[in-house]
């Protein structure tokens, strides 16, 4: 398809266990970022790249978060020794070049679920 | 920590109703966008404002962008089923390198009911 496409769609993962989650750009999008979305409420920015640079991870809530895009175009969000207030929908998002007014488009999300 | 506050953060009409949802923030952001997301799915961008008083319209759907930049309204005329989803306020920053990061409001649940 064209559009952002993440994977797994649902995890499952049990306290303590490491989950790694994957998004595939649109193809040629410079940018790409990372959210977190708790049930109900906005998504909350995690991580910035342009290309395969990681320029902001401001956002990431502990050191067990990393993300990288070691080619500049797929990423990985890697969660060790997930915790219970990490169950949340991980959205990633792509825009064509790094330059306001570009549009910012989303994934479906990935829905983790830590039991 | 949400810097945009949306009200009301439910809101259930009946089909033909009018609506207005808010989106007020602490800070001034170079721009401000509106998305609409649909449950199992991602944002989807609905307009960005730039300009304080700007207002834009979509259909049914009017925007306004407050006079210092600091808050915005969406106003729903003759809401339709199709209009149900969670609404979500955005504020534009540029960031290193002059990707737009997004800080997102608490979010408007809206059910429009037959």
């Amino acid at each position: 398809g064209a559009g952002v496409s993440q994977s797994p769609r649902y995890k499952v993962a049990k306290r303590g266990q490491d989950v790694a989650l994957r998004c595939d750009p649109i193809s040629g999008h410079v940018s790409l970022f990372w959210y977190q979305q708790a049930l109900g409420q906005g998504p909350e920015f995690l991580t910035y790249f342009q290309n395969e640079a990681q320029l902001d991870k401001s956002g990431l809530p502990s050191d067990r978060f990393f993300a990288e895009r070691p080619e500049g175009s797929v990423s990985t969000l890697k969660i060790q020794r997930t915790q219970q207030e990490d169950s949340a929908v991980y959205l990633c998002a792509s825009s064509l070049v790094g330059r306001s007014g570009n549009t910012i488009y989303f994934g479906e999300g990935s829905w983790l679920t830590v039991v | 920590t949400q810097l945009l506050e949306q009200s009301p953060q439910f809101l259930s009409i009946q089909e033909g109703e009018n609506l207005t949802v808010y989106c007020n923030s602490s800070s001034v952001f170079s721009s401000l966008q509106w998305y609409r997301q649909e449950p199992g799915e991602g944002p989807v961008l609905l307009v960005t404002v730039v300009t304080g008083g700007e207002v834009k319209k979509l259909k049914r759907l009017t925007f306004q962008f407050g006079d210092a930049r600091k808050d915005s309204s969406l106003h729903i005329t003759a809401a339709q089923p199709g209009d149900t989803g969670l609404y979500l306020c955005a504020g534009v920053r540029v960031l290193t390198g002059g990707g737009n990061k997004l800080t997102f409001g608490t979010g408007t649940q809206l059910k429009v009911e037959l």
